[in-house]
């Protein structure tokens, strides 16, 4: 069946690093994948998604990209602020509609 | 667009009472909805699919007479736990998703229950 691996975290760093979230899956078909934030105490939100291979989705200054080669979608950020200190789950999708299997979730920590 | 709303946020009820979760699509119609759980530091767990007009499809595992979902229209879905216990006590997440939005789902905030 589908599955998403993220690496563990908590990952804990320094305002205006960079940083890499990693994020592999399996999948029948083709997936769609998503980037999605959770704030503390709130719901999911979609930061960013690809739905073909070699798609680069971004929002707020992160990135990813879609490598079927390699099958992941690692997130990417230049340079990190307190503020996005949150849990960042990766997800697929196949078909329409059809419901998301979900990573375990990366608790992000940035510090001043 | 797209903004899907939950009520109440947060609910903390005594053991043995039923306690109902409203999960509204406020600006789309949606034909399914979704309800996840979440404990903890861990990821959501999908509990079931809720379809307008039609029988709820729950996931291995989730007890249908425990968690009952209505779909009663197109912009609401309801989760009712029934007889509620303190393992009930988790974070209760729904989305929804629009129609054309290909595999995209937007999230509810969420509601926080407590069971005592």
């Amino acid at each position: 069946g589908d599955s998403v691996t993220q690496m563990e975290g908590p990952v804990t760093l320094s305002e205006e690093a960079f940083l890499t979230i990693n994020c592999t899956y399996t999948a029948t078909g083709y997936p769609s994948l998503f980037w999605y934030v959770q704030y503390p105490g709130e719901g999911l939100q979609l930061l960013l998604k690809a739905t073909k291979a070699d798609d680069k989705g971004s929002n707020k200054g992160f990135e990813a990209t879609y490598r079927k080669e390699t099958t992941s979608f690692h997130l990417e950020k230049g340079s990190v602020q307190v503020s996005d200190s949150a849990v960042y789950f990766c997800a697929l999708a196949t078909g329409g509609g059809n419901k998301l299997t979900f990573g375990t979730g990366t608790q992000l920590k940035v510090e001043l | 667009g797209a903004v899907v709303s939950q009520h109440p946020s947060w609910v903390i009820c005594k053991s043995g009472t039923s306690v109902k979760i409203e999960c509204r699509s406020l600006d789309f119609q949606a034909t399914t909805m979704f309800w996840y759980r979440q404990f903890p530091k861990q990821s959501l767990m999908l509990m079931a699919t809720s379809n307008e007009g039609s029988k709820a499809t729950y996931e291995q595992g989730v007890e249908k007479d425990k968690f009952l979902i209505n779909h009663a229209s197109l912009t609401l879905s309801t989760l009712t736990v029934t007889s509620a216990h303190p393992e009930d006590s988790s974070f209760y997440i729904c989305s929804a998703h629009p129609p054309g939005s290909y595999n995209e789902q937007f999230f509810g905030p969420g509601t926080r229950l407590t069971v005592l």
